[in-house]
């Protein structure tokens, strides 16, 4: 498709499991960004690529959450041991502009919603 | 910390009325000014964006920008019904930088 692709779109996990979340992004942008939405709240950043590479990776909670992007195109974000705080909606965005989300548009997948029991 | 203000509301407005959503910035270095939208339950979608001070329109909606107040908005003219949704604010730092996000504002407009 067109669009952003996320996948799974839901996921129920055991605390303590690992979780892998993956984003295709709109062929040829350069740019991706996931960020996790809580519920009733906006969305948090959690990391930046740009390309192959991770160029911020600050809005990360904790080492649990490891993110990767290693061909420049696909992107995965893991999250280790599962904390039911971890339940939150994680969205991946995609931008064509390189030098950052200032000046493009950000297009987002249609989230992965992830719920910790 | 670089924050985004958002009254949550709900902001009720009636069929056909203006709805004024506001937002305010605490960096002062900030460069890009989005507002998005999202139903419940989907993704947020781009409706505006400005860079420069003043007013910019686009069909039902004009955003303005107030860099020395730190100030957005976006006004929805002739507000319909399917235009109920959350209205969210984000803010570009720079290059290289993510956009920071306002929790959001809830709009209920009413036939």
């Amino acid at each position: 498709g067109a669009g952003v692709s996320q996948s799974p779109r839901y996921k129920v996990a055991k605390r303590g499991q690992d979780v892998a979340l993956r984003c295709d992004p709109i062929s040829g942008h350069v740019s991706l960004f996931w960020y996790q939405q809580a519920l009733g709240q906006g969305p948090e950043f959690l990391t930046y690529f740009q390309n192959e590479a991770q160029l911020d990776k600050s809005g990360l909670p904790s080492d649990r959450f490891f993110a990767e992007r290693p061909e420049g195109s696909v992107s995965t974000l893991k999250i280790q041991r599962t904390q039911q705080e971890d339940s939150a909606v994680y969205l991946c965005a995609s931008s064509l502009v390189t030098g950052g989300p200032d000046t493009g548009e950000l297009f987002f997948g249609e989230g992965s919603r992830l719920t910790v029991l | 910390q670089k924050e985004v203000e958002q009254n949550s509301g709900p902001l009720s407005v009636p069929e056909g009325a203006i709805a004024s959503l506001n937002c305010t910035y605490s960096d002062r270095v900030s460069q890009s000014f989005f507002w998005y939208r999202q139903y419940s339950g989907k993704s947020p979608e781009l409706i505006m964006s400005i860079y420069s001070n003043g007013d910019k329109e686009d069909g039902r909606f004009t955003a303005q920008l107030n860099k020395a107040s730190q100030y957005v908005s976006l006004l929805i003219r002739d507000s319909q019904p399917s235009d109920s949704a959350t209205y969210l604010c984000a803010v570009g730092q720079g290059a290289g930088t993510a956009l920071i996000f306002g929790k959001g504002t809830t709009l209920s407009v009413s036939s």
